[in-house]
This record gives C-alpha cells, sequence and structure tokens, in this order.
C-alpha cells in the first residue's frame, strides 16, 4: 500500500528553470493539494483539488501550476523557479473535500540557485 | 485570517512523564482540528482529527480536546517514551479541507 508517492525526494535547479514535482496517491482520494514547508513559518498551502478536472488556488499558488487529469495524480509545476522557491513540498491526499484526515507524502525539497 | 500559534516551540522531558502540547487558534469557525507529527526529513503522519462537533480523540496513548470558543486545543501524551521524540503539529480544518498549520513544538523524550 504506497499511500502517496512523490517524485523527486531532491533537486536542485537554476533560477529561470522550470520542473514538476510528480504527486500520485493509490486510494481513490478525490482530494489532493500541495503545501510548502518552510523554517518559522509553518506549512502554507500552494493549490488543491476537489476531483479530476477541478483545481483552485491556496494561500501562495504564484509561480507554480498544476492540473488534475485523473484521480490519482496531481502534478505541480514551477513556470520559472526562483530562490523564493527554495522549500520543502508536500503533497497530501484525502477521501473528503470538506473535512477529513490528509495522507501526506514523504516530501520533495528543492533548492533554486 | 486564521492564526495557529503552538507553545513552547520546544520541549524536552524524561521518559515516562505525561505532557500537554498546546494549540491556540484566532477563527473559531473551524471544520476540524488535527494533529500531525513529523519526524526529520519525513512527511507528516495524522495522529487525531477532531471534528468541529467533538470535545476530544484518543488513540492509545494520545488524547487531544477542542474547545472552539476559547480558541485552544492541547494533545496529551500519556507515559512518553523515546520513541515519541519528533515535532508535532496543529492545524485547523477551514472550508474544502484547507489546513492553516501551526509551526509546531519540537519534543525530545530523553531515555
Amino acid at each position: 500500500n504506497a499511500g502517496v508517492t512523490q517524485t523527486p525526494k531532491f533537486q536542485v535547479l537554476k533560477t529561470g528553470q522550470s520542473m514538476t514535482l510528480q504527486c500520485a496517491q493509490d486510494m481513490n482520494h478525490e482530494y489532493m493539494s500541495w503545501y510548502r514547508q518552510d523554517p518559522g513559518m509553518g506549512l502554507r498551502l500552494i493549490h488543491y483539488s476537489v476531483g479530476a478536472g477541478i483545481t483552485d488556488q491556496g494561500e501562495v499558488p504564484n509561480g507554480y501550476n498544476v492540473s488534475r487529469s485523473t484521480t490519482e495524480d496531481f502534478p505541480l509545476r514551477l513556470l520559472s523557479a526562483a530562490p523564493s522557491q527554495t522549500s520543502v513540498y508536500f503533497c497530501a491526499s484525502s477521501y473528503s473535500a470538506v473535512s477529513g484526515e490528509l495522507f501526506f507524502g514523504e516530501g520533495s525539497r528543492l533548492t533554486v540557485l | 485570517k486564521q492564526e495557529v500559534t503552538q507553545i513552547p516551540a520546544a520541549l524536552s522531558v524524561p521518559e515516562g512523564e505525561n505532557l500537554v502540547l498546546n494549540c491556540s487558534f484566532t477563527d473559531s469557525a473551524i471544520y476540524n482540528l488535527q494533529w500531525f507529527r513529523q519526524d526529520p526529513g519525513k512527511g507528516l503522519t495524522s495522529l487525531l482529527l477532531i471534528q468541529s462537533s467533538q470535545r476530544e480523540q484518543t488513540s492509545g496513548r494520545l488524547n487531544a480536546s477542542l474547545d472552539k470558543s476559547s480558541g485552544r486545543s492541547t494533545l496529551y501524551i500519556a507515559a512518553s517514551q523515546p520513541g515519541d521524540s519528533a515535532t508535532y503539529l496543529c492545524a485547523c480544518g477551514g472550508a474544502t479541507n484547507k489546513l492553516i498549520f501551526g509551526t509546531g513544538t519540537l519534543l525530545a523524550v530523553q531515555p
């Protein structure tokens, strides 16, 4: 039972490069989301999705793009990486889009030089 | 805007001690409150979820309470063990399962 799988676990980018963080879940959860975790800031919501074909912005969406073509996958795209996007990124999913337990992936650590 | 605060930021206790972690929030209009555990370099593991209509939840040695009127939640850990050492995060759940997190309490249980 894999749960929520994130790839890559580590990535180094140069300013201006683009990349995609992958997230997949095998629990048939309708709800998926992306958070970033920064020291002293806690986790902050970037984007979320309540089902295939439906996405919306969270607290810190600028510089990121998402799509949800299948129930299982929710990739996060960095359009033009900036040093301010250096962070640990977590994908999470839940059976409920209203109020349910969130299951988190192991995280993807991104450094932008 | 919801703000979530966890005090203390760090706590060290001897093994076997009972302890309480605190979480406070500014907006009582929450759907739920969740407690998570995070080990170094790892993701978050859900410990307890309290729906807004509930007062507490228990799982093994863990008990979490919720008092929306005072904007407070506590996580009680009984008979602490070195394996309980981790960062504990609380988060307030809003509409469409959006979570607002506190910055966590780093717990060290000394053998």
